[in-house]
């Protein structure tokens, strides 16, 4: 089954004690995103990857990393989590040799970072 | 870029009622997509249509697209109350800044 599997799905932690949320895709996609989600604001893009060792910022991007050694995952990455990045997080991978722009997303990860 | 605003931001009706939301955008597409989120999970994709289409159906879905006036909107027939969730649309592909979407409330 094509999948995008995130992990975590929840997350309760506190100030400054860093922590991974994984993205694995199944479809051989070249690209891969991640995405906060607040109430009110939409999904704000974080960090994207365009195919493997190429990423680049996203709208709100400070306080995390990523990276993209492998085409299946896409890691997220906080070093040093503070309570404004307590949210929704959503991986989402597409593929745009198909030319539809079809987005697959994870189920979500919930953070919270006391 | 491109970013989608939906509207109204939300709606609420009633079960059996249809349920219609619209989106604009700013430059020209290929093709846009809908996706719809319910609470907490993660965005499902529900239609998508290209640019050299007018209107597109699927099941209780009708999309509609006017490229002239950079505008789509969704059709929700007979709503169910299963539908209620958020809804978004994609005018920019797999690189489309996602608005706050259209929240739907269908009352039982």
């Amino acid at each position: 089954e094509a999948q995008v599997t995130q992990n975590p799905r929840y997350l309760i932690t506190v100030t400054g004690k860093k922590l991974t949320v994984t993205c694995s895709q199944n479809m051989n996609h070249e690209y891969m995103s991640w995405y906060r989600q607040d109430p009110g604001l939409g999904l704000r893009q974080i960090y994207y990857s365009m195919n493997v060792e190429v990423t680049d910022k996203g709208d709100v991007p400070e306080g995390y990393k990523v990276s993209r050694k492998e085409k299946r995952n896409f890691p997220l990455i906080l070093e040093s989590p503070s309570p404004n990045q307590t949210s929704l997080y959503f991986c989402a991978s597409s593929s745009p040799s198909k030319n539809t722009g079809e987005l697959f997303f994870g189920e979500g990860s919930r953070l919270t970072v006391l | 870029s491109q970013q989608g605003e939906e509207d109204p931001q939300a709606l609420s009706i009633q079960e059996g009622e249809n349920a219609t939301m619209n989106c604009s955008y700013k430059t020209s597409i290929n093709n846009l997509q809908w996706y719809r989120q319910n609470s907490g999970r993660g965005l499902v994709h529900l239609i998508l249509i290209r640019s050299n289409e007018r209107e597109k159906h699927s099941g209780r879905l009708r999309v509609t697209l006017d490229t002239s006036k950079k505008s789509s909107s969704l059709l929700i027939t007979a709503s169910r109350a299963a539908d209620t969730a958020s809804y978004f649309c994609a005018p920019g592909g797999f690189k489309t800044i996602f608005g706050a979407g259209t929240r739907l409330f269908v009352k039982a």
